[in-house]
């Protein structure tokens, strides 16, 4: 079935970095474009970054700019979110979503589906 | 960037009920407006695409609509599983902003 996993969650220090990674199975993850989403604690959704099937190209919130950097291998399914100069303000669940539109002769016909998330905790 | 501004934030309403969510974006979208429901503990989960369009498995009881930028996500018939925090997402440019959620809950 259709799932992704990420990992790389943990405590890390403020000013410190940490990598997250999301691997994709039981579809064709190189058809997908990807994105990070956080929700921080008690709150809503935070779109962070994406990147399309081929990763060429990138797109970043403002809050995570210049901080994080979104990228993926293809061969191995597998997208990373590396962070650094981490804060309280970035605490939060980290989610993958993988996602994928075509136009039938229905109409648009869109994919999405996200991991489970995975805790990121910022704090000294 | 484009806001989306979603109402209300919080709904009680009781089984069998039906129950309207809006959200209003600042600028067009055209058709790029998704909810998604998420559950207590899991991811979201999306239910409608391309405005107003069920995702598959989606029970017809939800349905959507537009008008201009105002954007509406209706619920007929309140099922124990339905209770749950309702998001909207605008894709039509960066950054993808959500609202901030309804929660909707048993009266």
């Amino acid at each position: 079935q259709v799932q992704l996993v990420e990992s790389g969650g943990g405590l890390v220090k403020p000013g410190g970095s940490l990598r997250l990674s999301c691997v994709g199975s039981g579809f064709s993850f190189s058809d997908y474009y990807m994105n990070w989403i956080r929700q921080s604690p008690g709150k809503g959704l935070e779109w962070l970054s994406y990147i399309g099937s081929t990763g060429s190209t990138t797109f970043y919130a403002d809050s995570v700019k210049d901080r994080f950097t979104i990228s993926r291998d293809n061969a191995k399914n597998s997208l990373d979110l590396q962070m650094s100069g981490l804060s309280a303000d970035d605490t939060g669940i980290y989610y993958c979503a993988a996602g994928r539109r075509r136009i039938t002769r229905d109409g648009p016909d869109w994919d999405d589906f996200w991991g489970q998330g995975t805790l990121v905790t910022v704090s000294s | 960037d484009i806001q989306m501004t979603q109402s209300p934030s919080s709904l009680s309403a009781s089984l069998g009920d039906r129950v309207t969510i809006t959200c209003r974006a600042s600028q067009t979208i055209l058709n790029y407006l998704s909810w998604y429901q998420q559950q207590p503990g899991k991811a979201p989960k999306l239910l409608i695409y391309s405005v107003s369009r069920l995702e598959s498995g989606v029970p017809s009881r939800f349905s959507a609509n537009e008008s201009g930028t105002d954007f509406t996500l209706t619920i007929s018939g309140l099922q124990p599983e339905d209770f749950a925090t309702y998001y909207c997402q605008q894709t039509y440019s960066t950054p993808y902003t959500f609202g901030r959620g309804t929660k909707l809950d048993i009266k």
